[in-house]
């Protein structure tokens, strides 16, 4: 089946400095989505982004379909910016059977 | 618009037993998918429903088992269960082809 790998697995910042955040996928994939986990567990959409580029404030992300690989920038980031980091794949499977990757862990210090 | 509800948010068995776990989405969303979250296996899918129909299944043993009703909402039942079931279980609701939405997940502890 398909893989998807994040890097790096653990990341900590002082507040106000800027990341990347990265994911790799082993085969073609028909949709891609980046969540943020809270610290109480809850899973927020950032972006639904199969291709191309899209920001919402501090945050965007660009997915290169075609070298297959997804990236999510934070800039300027805050102590609320702090969780776990998912990218998500699809393939076409006439619905979802979502594949996670391990996961970006970011500690955004005071 | 309200957003996915769980239900219960913790729960406590002992190994054996059987448990049910309810997940209400998004009004008029179709989708409801399941996936079990681990310290050690990360976010696992377990199965989604579309219009009351299993439409993709994870490798999960059969044990796990759901099913979602006429007005969508869903549920999932684990039956005789192992230590190795506590786990945070998270639903997800969506139109049926695009973003998936998260509800706040039941956080399940097998004693």
């Amino acid at each position: 089946g398909i893989q998807v790998e994040q890097s790096p697995p653990d990341l900590i910042l002082q507040e106000g400095a800027n990341s990347t955040l990265r994911c790799n996928f082993s085969d073609s994939v028909n949709n891609l989505q980046w969540f943020h986990q809270n610290p109480w567990g809850q899973l927020i959409n950032l972006f639904y982004i199969p291709s191309g580029t899209k920001q919402n404030g501090r945050l965007s992300a660009t997915t290169v379909a075609t070298e297959r690989y997804s990236l999510l920038y934070i800039s300027s980031s805050q102590t609320t910016d702090s969780g776990v980091y998912f990218c998500a794949v699809e393939q076409n499977t006439g619905g979802f059977k979502t594949i996670f990757g391990a996961g970006t862990r970011l500690f955004v210090k005071a | 618009k309200a957003g996915v509800t769980q239900t219960p948010r913790y729960l406590i068995k002992t190994r054996g037993q059987q448990v049910t776990l309810s997940c209400s989405p998004i009004s008029g969303h179709r989708s409801v998918s399941w996936y079990q979250q681990t310290p050690g296996q990360g976010l696992q899918f377990l199965f989604e429903y579309f219009s009351e129909t299993q439409r993709n299944k994870g490798n999960f043993p059969g044990r796990f088992s759901g099913r979602q009703f006429s007005n969508s909402r869903s549920e999932m039942n684990v039956s005789t269960l192992e230590l190795g079931d506590s786990a945070l279980y998270l639903c997800a609701s969506s139109l049926g082809f695009d973003t998936q939405y998260f509800g706040p997940g039941t956080r399940l502890t097998v004693l």
